[in-house]
């Protein structure tokens, strides 16, 4: 079993809709939860940020996570064709981000 | 803008040839880099964590003396895939953090690596 489990897609929605992505893990000592966006040939862009449980809101973007299950989320509101990529959900233990554990990431195409 | 900056973004090379990649830190010193790679629709794997002024630390399955890390400076580090092969061939990217500002890590944009 993998530490962190992504579903890889593709995820196709029309433009406007709600997306949700979402990883579950095995390791409990990850406190740090970071969404990453990257593009086709680029390296990935840091979107969200969290620490431990609950919710942060970044314009368009939510990130959750729910330690007590070991699931978090990342939620794009009103998704446009830019939106399209591949997030990746990265964990670590300690703060700062240092060794992140990757989940294969989830391809995402927004439709007009 | 960019906080961390790779070069080449592409690199073709023959097989038994050397190919060096840099990774510079923008507008901030970082002691700690960290080298990752990344095959077609696969996560990203840690590789190795560059320190400045010592020696690298390698992950498990790394080979060190295939992959040799430098990090001179607080400022760059390099990645030197030595007597590379087609299995070498694949998508490096670095990273490194701005202890200054508490984020976790920034990445570059990855140099694509085919050896033929």
């Amino acid at each position: 079993q993998k530490e962190v489990e992504q579903d890889p897609g593709p995820l196709s929605v029309p433009e406007g809709a709600i997306v949700s992505l979402n990883c579950t893990y095995s390791n409990s000592a990850f406190q740090y939860f970071m969404w990453y966006r990257q593009y086709s040939r680029k390296g990935p862009e840091l979107l969200m940020y969290t620490y431990s449980s609950g919710n942060k809101e970044d314009g368009r973007f939510t990130a959750q996570v729910d330690k007590s299950s070991k699931y978090i989320s990342l939620f794009i509101r009103d998704s446009q064709p830019s939106d399209s990529a591949t997030y990746l959900c990265a964990m670590s233990e300690t703060g700062g981000g240092n060794k992140l554990t990757f989940g294969t990431g989830t391809q995402l195409k927004v439709e007009l | 803008g960019a906080v961390v900056s790779q070069h080449p973004s592409w690199v073709i090379c023959k097989s038994g040839t050397s190919v060096k990649i840099e990774c510079r830190s923008l507008d901030f010193q970082a002691t700690t880099m960290f080298w990752y790679r990344q095959f077609p629709k696969q996560s990203l794997m840690l590789m190795a964590t560059s320190n400045e002024g010592s020696k690298a630390t390698y992950e498990q399955g790394v080979e060190k003396d295939k992959f040799l890390i430098n990090h001179a400076s607080l400022t760059l580090s390099t990645l030197t895939v030595t007597s590379a092969h087609p299995e070498d061939s694949s998508f490096y990217i670095c990273s490194a953090r701005d202890p200054g500002s508490g984020s976790p890590l920034h990445f570059g944009n990855g140099t694509r690596l085919t050896v033929t």
